[in-house]
């Protein structure tokens, strides 16, 4: 089975510009969220989607925003990039099971974003 | 609101040394907790959890115990090998009805032949 996919895996942007990652849970999973981590603020929550609605939604601007399609695939977007939007960017995915405590999520290798 | 403190190392060992990385939390009631680990270049993977107090969790020779006496879920493993090298974190889900994790600092650790 394959596992979460991330794409691209490297990206380099300049200021001012905006960005697209996407993630392509595992098969059958519902549940995609996305993570930033930094070597500073380590891994932040960025927002979680289910079935296309979103779900959850961390402490970050507007900048940041993500959607999910029918097929449960997940982009997220950063506008107006800054600097300090350099971090790795991690989907993770998870089959709900109903009990939130006990799903385990399943994560990609990252989309390592720098912005120059 | 819901947190994790582990120690944040880095953690430098010798081969076939003991380990212990701590983990302490924060939460209404008694949470899930999760042990993840990622190796270089790669994403977080499970190492292992325990989904109610006394619980432990076993994989790969790493064992945790859940405390809740001491809001604890200390990771262990008895004898480390190079490949153990990584960085692990300690997490447990967010109250509010989704999958939202949160995670300590992470511990970075390196084990030296």
């Amino acid at each position: 089975k394959a596992g979460v996919t991330q794409t691209p895996r490297y990206l380099i942007k300049t200021r001012g510009q905006q960005v697209t990652l996407s993630c392509s849970p595992i098969s059958g999973h519902r549940s995609v969220s996305w993570y930033q981590q930094t070597p500073g603020q380590g891994l932040q929550f960025l927002f979680e989607y289910f079935s296309e609605t979103q779900r959850n939604k961390g402490n970050f601007p507007g900048r940041f925003s993500g959607r999910q399609f029918s097929n449960s695939r997940s982009e997220m977007n950063v506008s107006t990039l800054e600097l300090g939007d350099s971090a790795l960017y991690l989907c993770a995915s998870s089959l709900p099971t109903g009990d939130f405590a006990k799903n385990i999520q399943y994560f990609g290798a990252g989309t390592r974003l720098s912005v120059l | 609101g819901d947190s994790v403190t582990q120690m944040e190392g880095p953690v430098t060992l010798s081969e076939e040394a003991f380990l212990t990385i701590n983990c302490t939390y924060t939460a209404t009631g008694y949470p899930s907790l999760f042990w993840y680990v990622q190796y270089p270049g790669e994403g977080l993977q499970l190492l292992l959890k325990a989904t109610k107090a006394d619980d432990k969790g076993s994989n790969k020779g790493f064992e945790a115990t859940y405390r809740k006496e001491t809001t604890s879920f200390h990771l262990e493993k008895g004898s480390v090998q190079v490949s153990d090298s990584a960085v692990y974190f300690c997490a447990l889900p967010s109250q509010g009805g989704s999958e939202k994790l949160v995670f300590g600092k992470g511990t970075k650790l390196t084990v030296n032949p």
